[in-house]
């Protein structure tokens, strides 16, 4: 089955430390995404990629770092700069940057106490 | 991008139709306007989209009015699967925003039996 997956569906963390969220397609898109959820309201972009090797800040990328090594993975690292990284952490992907929908994965609940 | 503005929560009869206004009225002449719910804790799913005339596929229609100002998403035949918060986004596709989407808090809709 073609799809988004992340892993884990949850995760729990104490202050301080750094953690990675993994995100991988079997689409063939070239472009992913990282986006955030709090309780009650919409999506804000992390990062984004457009290509492999490339990426760009988001509206809320202070905090985040990303990689973009192969075409299929786009993971997430949430260091402990990031003030309230408690969320729904989001990764989707479309087949290029441009008019056409993004598919989204399952999603990664991530609690930090 | 434009601001869009929606109903907080609607409810609807199970196999009644749906209809889910959104207000654009300060979108562009190459915005385009998308469609996305998200059940309770899931990624969000593409719905639908378009520029200027109505569109239809398997799973909704999206008629925009004529000065492009405001759109109405239908699910003809709601079911309660059909219970989720339906986003509506407005998006252009040029430079540095290529592939952004920018969530709002959406309509929860609610459909009961």
């Amino acid at each position: 089955d073609g799809g988004i997956t992340q892993s884990p569906k949850y995760l729990f963390r104490k202050e301080g430390q750094n953690v990675t969220l993994s995100c991988e397609q079997n689409l063939n898109h070239d472009a992913m995404y990282w986006y955030r959820q709090d309780p009650g309201q919409g999506l804000r972009l992390i990062y984004y990629s457009q290509i492999v090797n490339d990426f760009q800040k988001g509206d809320i990328a202070e905090g985040y770092s990303v990689s973009r090594e192969k075409k299929e993975s786009f993971p997430l690292t949430v260091t402990s700069a990031q003030k309230n990284p408690t969320a729904f952490y989001l990764c989707a992907s479309s087949k290029r940057a441009g008019p056409v929908e993004q598919y989204f994965g399952p999603g990664t609940r991530l609690t930090v106490t | 991008d434009a601001k869009t503005t929606q109903p907080t929560s609607m409810d609807c009869a199970e196999g009644r139709a749906a209809n889910l206004p959104c207000n654009h009225s300060t979108i562009s002449g190459n915005e385009y306007v998308y469609w996305y719910r998200q059940i309770h804790s899931q990624g969000p799913q593409y719905i639908i989209h378009g520029l200027k005339n109505n569109e239809t596929n398997e799973m909704a229609s999206l008629i925009i009015t004529e000065d492009r100002k405001s759109s109405t998403l239908i699910l003809p035949h709601a079911t309660l699967r059909d219970t989720a918060v339906y986003y509506c986004i407005v998006r252009v596709d040029r430079g540095s925003t290529l592939g952004r989407l920018y969530f709002g808090r959406g309509t929860q809709l609610t459909v009961w039996p």
